[in-house]
């Protein structure tokens, strides 16, 4: 069973990076050809996608994201990794990572969830 | 970028049938895909490639789509089946993922 995994700090400071680290078990994130991406919700509000990375370190960002997002990947730790320079209180939100199947557009295996908060 | 537009709100009786539907551009192209998100859990994929399911959605979960809009088919709807739905697919601009803004559902 394909399980994913989000950790990293829950709580930011404005103008600072955020980070965030998947961490995949059950399969290699070598495997097939999903990509694998990030997913955020604001408090009380919608799903934004913010990118997506292959193993080889192909990207695809949200453009409205884009200049902000920097996306790796490790395969020797089978994990991948989000940074997001100059957050804001507006980047308060819970981040999912999951498995992205660029052909069909779905996200079909996703991690529970971090929240992180961005304030002063 | 492109924009899927869902009802915020549906409710509907125990038991009884219920559509959620998800409009867009995109939809004339690419095929919806479905998730059910309950109250502090993460989304989970209820229906892909329009019509399919994965293993472990209850076969009362069903697709569908014309022109640009997707449905979500909920036949003999239960209490467990309250929560939000949101709809997602390709898209035909420079954003590779639209998703839609969800619909609560809300079973009486």
């Amino acid at each position: 069973q394909l399980r994913l995994q989000e950790s990293g700090p829950g709580l930011g400071k404005p103008s600072e990076t955020l980070s965030l680290t998947c961490t995949v078990s059950g399969d290699s994130i070598r495997s097939g050809t999903s990509f694998w991406g990030w997913i955020r919700q604001p408090p009380g509000r919608g799903l934004e996608w913010i990118g997506s990375i292959y193993y080889s370190g192909s990207t695809d960002y949200n453009p409205s994201l884009m200049s902000r997002v920097t996306m790796s990947v490790d395969t020797s730790k089978n994990e991948f990794s989000l940074k997001l320079s100059s957050v804001t209180a507006a980047d308060t939100a819970t981040y999912y990572c999951a498995r992205h199947e660029i052909v069909g557009g779905t996200f079909d295996y996703w991690g529970q969830g971090t929240l992180v908060t961005v304030s002063s | 970028s492109s924009e899927l537009t869902q009802d915020p709100a549906v409710s509907v009786a125990l038991g009884q049938t219920v559509r959620i539907t998800c409009q867009g551009d995109s939809l004339r192209s690419y095929s919806a895909n479905w998730y059910q998100q309950k109250p502090g859990q993460a989304p989970i994929l209820v229906i892909y490639a329009k019509n399919s399911r994965p293993s472990g959605t209850p076969d009362r979960f069903s697709g569908s789509s014309s022109g640009n809009t997707a449905s979500l088919t909920i036949t003999g709807t239960q209490a467990e089946d309250e929560a939000d739905y949101y709809c997602n697919s390709r898209d035909t601009s420079g954003y590779p993922v639209v998703f839609g803004g969800g619909t609560r559902l809300t079973v009486l």
